[in-house]
């Protein structure tokens, strides 16, 4: 059974550091990859996803790499701002058709 | 304005109650999905939709039941059958099933047995 961690569970930076949240997968065979955010009791927002055919993806600051061979996402964040701290989740889709399962999410601090 | 809106916000139930969360989208999407999130814990799929009259039952389906009457709607019932449903309740939509299927979320609706 597909499972995703994400380590570490939380992570405090200074404001201005560029940084990387992980993401490992036990199952390689998967349809595609999305991270998300999600801040203090609000539902989640789509950061980027990331196709099984695809080695990355970027939006503004954001950039999000996949290497399905060794089960592995990462998150770089470049200039950390105090509006990024939140907690971020990574999640698999196995199959085209099946529902997403979620990593218990890392939580961000950037203190200005 | 376009989305996913999940209503009440908030919501209190008493033991043996019977409780209808709702899912709302404007989105034209036909799969939706209902997940459970406990403190400290992933999302966990309790019900998923592709189409209309069609809905699976995911990894916690027991003590929750779905209906999928129309396209935008997709409400979730707590049973008293659910022994501990104190969570936050977050449903999903993705324009599809098949190949472009990025998922968006809703508000949630944090839910809370007295």
């Amino acid at each position: 059974k597909q499972e995703v961690t994400q380590i570490p569970a939380a992570l405090s930076v200074p404001e201005g550091e560029n940084l990387v949240l992980n993401c490992s997968f036990t199952d390689s065979a998967i349809y595609n990859l999305q991270w998300f955010r999600q801040d203090p009791g609000k539902g989640l927002t789509s950061l980027l996803l990331i196709q099984s055919s695809q080695r990355e993806q970027t939006s503004g600051r954001l950039n999000a790499s996949l290497d399905k061979s060794s089960g592995r996402s990462t998150l770089y964040i470049a200039a950390s701002q105090p509006g990024d701290s939140a907690t971020y989740l990574c999640a698999v889709r196995p199959e085209a058709g099946t529902a997403l399962i979620f990593g218990k999410g890392t939580t961000l601090s950037v203190s200005s | 304005d376009g989305g996913i809106t999940q209503s009440p916000k908030y919501l209190f139930r008493k033991e043996g109650q019977n409780v209808t969360l709702s899912c709302e989208q404007n989105l034209n999407h036909d799969a939706m999905y209902w997940y459970r999130q406990d403190p400290g814990q992933g999302l966990r799929l309790i019900y998923y939709s592709q189409i209309v009259n069609d809905f699976q039952k995911g990894d916690i389906a027991e003590g929750y039941s779905v209906s999928r009457e129309k396209k935008e709607s997709f409400p979730l019932t707590v049973t008293s059958a659910q022994k501990n449903p104190t969570a936050f309740y977050l449903c999903a939509s993705s324009i599809s099933a098949g190949w472009y299927n990025e998922q968006f979320f809703g508000p949630g609706t944090r839910l809370t047995v007295l």
